[in-house]
């Protein structure tokens, strides 16, 4: 049983693109949760999804932030018009009940 | 200061002694989860205490719950140099919640000397 995937590993934008950023769950997984990681701090949750439905996304930014998780497919965290500052590690993770999730090994997005 | 603060910052120890990582936090809670981070990788999950535990034990992991001090420690046994890593606490707020309501710290930075 493969873990949870996220890809691509490291991202590159400059500034004013789009990040699209995947993670296939766990297998029979049907909780995602995202969470970013600035550098050197702990990270802090973004969004809980269910399949097609978005549980809880107080933790995302109110703009250029959304994020899916379609019925079939990965989901898809999605970040418009980059900045700077959303230069960090984006984890996300899966789990089968909500207790605690198995975590992916992130993608590093880099914004020039 | 935030929720789930790791102490110290930084440790560094030889090879064989055993490392003591503390985490405090502010609000109740329903349990309590131990990450561990190797440099520019994703974080495993090490073990979960509830709050109504005081201790649990995975090979060589100890953990310990104080609820009315609102502190937990992790006890590395016997380290070995595979075990230099960032280990962070996350908590589960009481109000509930699973993955989506983790709370990390900063993380304890280990090194272990060879």
């Amino acid at each position: 049983n493969a873990g949870v995937m996220q890809n691509p590993r490291h991202l590159v934008r400059r500034r004013g693109q789009e990040a699209r950023l995947r993670c296939s769950p766990m297998k029979g997984h049907s909780h995602v949760y995202w969470y970013r990681q600035l550098p050197e701090e702990g990270l802090k949750f973004m969004v809980y999804l269910q399949k097609e439905n978005i549980i809880d996304e107080s933790g995302m930014p109110k703009e250029r932030f959304s994020a899916e998780f379609p019925k079939e497919g990965p989901s898809i965290l999605r970040i418009q018009q980059v900045v700077r500052g959303d230069s960090a590690a984006y984890f996300c993770a899966s789990s089968h009940e909500r207790e605690f999730g198995f975590f992916g090994p992130g993608t590093r997005l880099t914004v020039l | 200061s935030q929720q789930g603060e790791e102490d110290p910052q930084a440790l560094s120890i030889q090879e064989g002694e055993n490392a003591t990582m503390n985490c405090s936090y502010k609000t109740s809670i329903n349990n309590l989860q131990w990450y561990r981070q190797n440099s520019g990788r994703g974080l495993v999950h090490l073990i979960l205490i509830r709050s109504n535990e005081r201790e649990k034990h995975s090979g060589r992991l100890r953990v310990t719950l104080d609820t009315s001090k609102k502190s937990s420690s992790l006890l590395i046994t016997a380290s070995r140099a595979a075990d230099t890593a960032s280990y962070f606490c996350a908590t589960v707020p009481h109000s509930g919640g699973g993955a989506d309501g983790l709370t990390f710290g900063k993380g304890t930075h280990l090194i272990i000397q060879p």
